[in-house]
């Protein structure tokens, strides 16, 4: 399966504690990028890192990749109650552009 | 700041029947895709389309389904004869070209329910 893999399924942590995401990929691709979805709204983008790169921050998020391990983490440092959302990593295959979603993760940030 | 919307918000149909979704994607972007998301469940692809043609499909995408830019702005998803596995939520994104490293830019999406 060319699919993503996301871990956890669910996260459940206290208002102020990271929050770490988890998504994995078979094969080759040339970016990688997290959205996210508030209950039974739209998609929203929040970072892409290329292929290249390592890690990338934007505010409170920071995004890594491996590419050896294929696999990439969304941190989210700081949490807040409005942070409750389902996150989903999402890519594009290099070898057939085959456009792939990862399964998501439910984030519940308690007050 | 431009957005893509889509419109309904919600539909509900009967099996059966015909719906049309509608997309406005953002008005210099090239590469439009429809994406569908089953209650509890993750993001599928559906569909690519570029230069008034699908550029790649999924295997969802069978004969129930088409799309059409039919007059430069909108950009709609049918569904000829509804299933009570279509419903879903419906997204349209949309690109600026088609460099992989492009960001697709996504709707609030049609939630469809069909009975």
């Amino acid at each position: 399966s060319q699919q993503g893999e996301e871990d956890p399924q669910a996260l459940s942590i206290q208002e102020g504690e990271n929050a770490t995401m988890n998504c994995s990929y078979k094969t080759s691709i040339n970016n990688l990028q997290w959205y996210r979805q508030n209950s039974g709204r739209g998609l929203v983008h929040l970072i892409l890192i290329r292929s290249n790169e390592r890690e990338k921050h934007s505010g409170r998020l920071r995004v890594t990749l491996d590419t050896s391990k294929k696999s990439s983490s969304l941190l989210i440092t700081a949490s807040r109650a409005a942070d409750t959302a389902s996150y989903f990593c999402f890519f594009i295959l290099d070898s057939n552009y085959q456009l792939i979603w990862g399964a998501g993760t439910k984030l519940i940030i308690k007050p | 700041e431009p957005e893509v919307t889509q419109t309904p918000s919600h539909q509900v149909t009967q099996m059966g029947q015909e719906v049309i979704l509608r997309c406005v994607p953002i008005s210099n972007h090239l590469y439009f895709y429809w994406y569908r998301q089953i209650l509890g469940q993750k993001v599928e692809f559906l569909v690519s389309f570029y230069n008034n043609e699908i550029s790649e499909k999924s295997e969802i995408f069978d004969d129930q389904f088409s799309v059409e830019r039919p007059d430069g702005s909108n950009f709609t998803l049918k569904i000829r004869s509804t299933k009570l596995e279509d419903s879903a939520m419906y997204f349209c994104a949309s690109k600026l070209d088609g460099g992989r490293q492009e960001t697709q830019y996504f709707g609030p999406g049609t939630r469809l329910l069909v009975l």
